[in-house]
């Protein structure tokens, strides 16, 4: 099982529609969540974290459910700058000394389409 | 700020030859650096991790002779590439984290290196 996993899509979506993802991930012991946008031949952008609380920014919320082991990201009023490839990111674990490595899901692609 | 570029961007090579990228951190001193390659369709697989001054710590299955790291300052980390094959060819990206930069857990990715073997 891979240790985070996303619908790879593609999700082809009208402009102004509301999206949806999912990610679910393996390792219960997983400290830091967040999502973040890669745009094609580029390198991934923070998007934003994810908190237990849920959290929004503007049109897009971020959903933490630690019992499920699930994030989402909701995309309200989407844009045609919204298309990107998706990234579900997490910490696994917190390790000593200044190193935190992030482990990423595979992306799920959003087009929007006029 | 918190801005980390790498250099070059993109690299076209015959294979048996070697490629050096560099990643550098242009605006904050970068205690932890971390490698990751990307094939076309496919998630970020981290490499590698180092920290400045120390030896580079590689993700299994990523051959450490192969694919050479040094960090030896703060805001330079280089890969090189030694022998490069066509199955190397891929989309190289950096990262850097620093003290007080970003949140606890952030990275900032350099805009990466596409390496294509002949």
């Amino acid at each position: 099982r891979k240790e985070v996993e996303q619908d790879p899509g593609p999700f082809n979506v009208p402009e102004g529609a509301t999206v949806a993802f999912n990610c679910t991930y393996s390792n219960s012991a997983s400290q830091s969540f967040f999502w973040y946008r890669q745009d094609c031949r580029k390198e991934p952008k923070l998007l934003m974290s994810v908190y237990s609380s849920g959290n929004e920014d503007g049109r897009f919320t971020a959903q933490l459910n630690r019992a499920s082991q699930y994030i989402s990201l909701l995309i309200r009023d989407s844009k045609l700058s919204d298309s990107a490839t998706y990234l579900c990111v997490v910490n696994p674990f917190i390790s000593s000394g200044s190193a935190r490595q992030l482990t990423f899901g595979s992306g799920t692609q959003l087009t929007v389409l006029p | 700020g918190a801005v980390v570029s790498q250099h070059p961007s993109w690299v076209i090579c015959k294979s048996g030859t070697s490629v050096k990228i560099e990643c550098r951190s242009l605006d904050f001193q970068a205690t932890t650096m971390f490698w990751y390659r990307q094939f076309p369709k496919q998630s970020l697989m981290l490499m590698a991790t180092s920290n400045e001054g120390s030896k580079a710590t590689y993700e299994q299955g990523v051959e450490k002779d192969k694919f050479l790291i040094n960090h030896a300052s703060l805001t330079l980390s280089t890969l090189t590439v030694t022998s490069a094959h066509p199955e190397d060819s891929s989309f190289y990206i950096c990262s850097a984290r620093g003290r007080g930069q970003g949140s606890y857990n952030e990275q900032f990715f350099g805009p990466g290196t596409r390496l294509t073997v002949l």
